[in-house]
């Protein structure tokens, strides 16, 4: 049984607009969230975070959005670049456990 | 500052055989986690040690076991590999406990054969 979902498996978009990523989570003492991305052949890289004090936090380029009740998170990206072209992960944890991360989805960008 | 270092990067074994994979933490960083990535399953979450303890445990047989040494430097080891094993092993290191991003090296390729 899934904690932490990512139902769609990839996604495509064009150069300069908007990516939109969503995650799901079914465990409510989740009340921590992270993303990252992978590249091939490489480790994944922390991007943002987000407590479920807050509904969005902003880095750049980059926004997640926690929607507590709906238990759900998006990250969105804009605008697209191709060097975002990547594997993105969610991961929902609370205190003292480890988090759980999602499948992931396959962002291509297009040039 | 270096960053976690996995070895080896690839590593191809035979059904039955054992592997110990190696992980060395960021300086100051006392947490150790080990995930494995499936194609479709996303990162599962194996087992995290903190001080030379292990202190979470996911859902994997107890042919995969791990442990922790005082440098914090942690191995993972499988026995009886199975060719289901195979699979990217990814190590990840934190400062403590709590809602510290992991830090994660470039992994382990395993290919059981």
């Amino acid at each position: 049984d899934q904690q932490v979902k990512q139902n769609s498996p990839s996604l495509s978009v064009q150069e300069g607009r908007i990516s939109i990523l969503n995650c799901d989570y079914t465990n409510s003492m989740f009340d921590y969230f992270l993303w990252y991305k992978k590249y091939p052949a490489e480790g994944p890289t922390f991007l943002i975070s987000i407590s479920s004090i807050k509904d969005k936090n902003e880095d750049g380029r980059f926004t997640v959005f926690l929607n507590k009740s709906a238990k759900h998170l998006s990250l969105h990206i804009v605008p697209s670049q191709p060097g975002d072209s990547a594997v993105y992960f969610c991961a929902a944890g609370t205190y003292g456990q480890n988090f759980v991360f999602g499948p992931g989805t396959r962002l291509s960008v297009l040039p | 500052k270096a960053g976690v270092t996995q070895t080896p990067r690839y590593l191809i074994k035979t059904r039955g055989q054992q592997v110990t994979l190696s992980c060395s933490p960021i300086s100051g960083h006392r947490s150790v986690s080990w995930y494995q990535q499936t194609p479709g399953q996303g990162l599962q979450f194996l087992f995290e040690y903190f001080s030379e303890t292990q202190r979470n445990k996911g859902n994997f047989p107890g042919r995969f076991s791990g442990r922790q040494f005082s440098n914090s430097r942690s191995e993972m080891n499988v026995s009886t590999l199975e060719l289901g094993d195979s699979a990217l092993y990814l190590c990840a290191s934190s400062w403590g406990q709590g809602y510290y991003g992991y830090t994660f090296g470039s992994g382990t390729r395993l290919t059981v054969v």
